[in-house]
């Protein structure tokens, strides 16, 4: 069965950095997102993306990061100058449609030291 | 707005025993409900959704949930419990016209030998 695979599955960067983490969506899938979870705390909405724009965002999704599709099976997610607290696991999702079932990656655990 | 409340951090049953894991929604608008499943170090995997069609929606490894309108519930159960079902449960609203999920806080289950 197809799946989203995240890479790095652990990503380790200090105070201010900027991170850059990969998803590769399911191929025929059309709209991608990513959600967040902080320790102990619940899976947050980030942003969706669809058509090459954003077509949602939640209020965590400030000018700190930003999302791309650089390629045609790439989706990224930067996050500039991380801060301690974007210390998370970070998880890409795609949909085939805008309401078919979210597709989830193992995700991205990201520690900001 | 929409939310989901799970009552229940964690829940320990037999193995063989009747699984029960609650969710409550509020949601100003008709739902869409979900619930995901999280192994250890695995990504969230869609057990089951609700999209206005039936109320008693099946869904994978003999898990169930029923919409309860009157009593804006949906939770999911299983007759018996297996070992490999132990994992942290996460029940999830949307609605037509939002694509982004509201998680729960997730409900660990262990499943006792």
């Amino acid at each position: 069965e197809p799946e989203v695979t995240q890479t790095p599955s652990h990503q380790v960067t200090q105070m201010g950095q900027e991170v850059i983490l990969r998803c590769v969506p399911i191929s025929n899938h059309l709209y991608f997102y990513w959600y967040r979870q902080i320790l102990g705390q619940k899976v947050e909405f980030l942003v969706s993306f669809y058509n090459n724009e954003i077509s949602e965002k939640s209020e965590i999704f400030d000018d700190q990061f930003s999302v791309e599709r650089p390629d045609g099976s790439n989706f990224t997610l930067k996050i500039r100058s991380t801060k301690l607290e974007d210390s998370a696991m970070y998880f890409c999702a795609s949909s085939e449609r805008g309401d078919s079932p979210l597709h989830f990656g193992n995700g991205t655990r990201l520690t900001v030291t | 707005a929409q939310s989901v409340t799970q009552l229940g951090s964690h829940v320990s049953v037999s193995e063989g025993a009747l699984v029960l894991l609650r969710c409550n929604y509020s949601s100003s608008v008709p739902p869409y409900l979900f619930w995901y499943v999280q192994y250890p170090n695995q990504g969230l995997q869609l057990l089951l959704k609700y999209t206005s069609a039936a109320t008693l929606v099946k869904g994978i490894n003999g898990f169930e949930a029923e919409f309860k309108k009157s009593e804006t519930s949906f939770h999911l159960t299983k007759p018996s419990a297996h070992m490999s079902d132990a994992a942290e449960y996460f029940c999830a609203v949307s609605y037509t016209g939002r694509r982004a999920l509201t998680f729960g806080s997730g409900t660990r289950l262990q499943v006792q030998p």
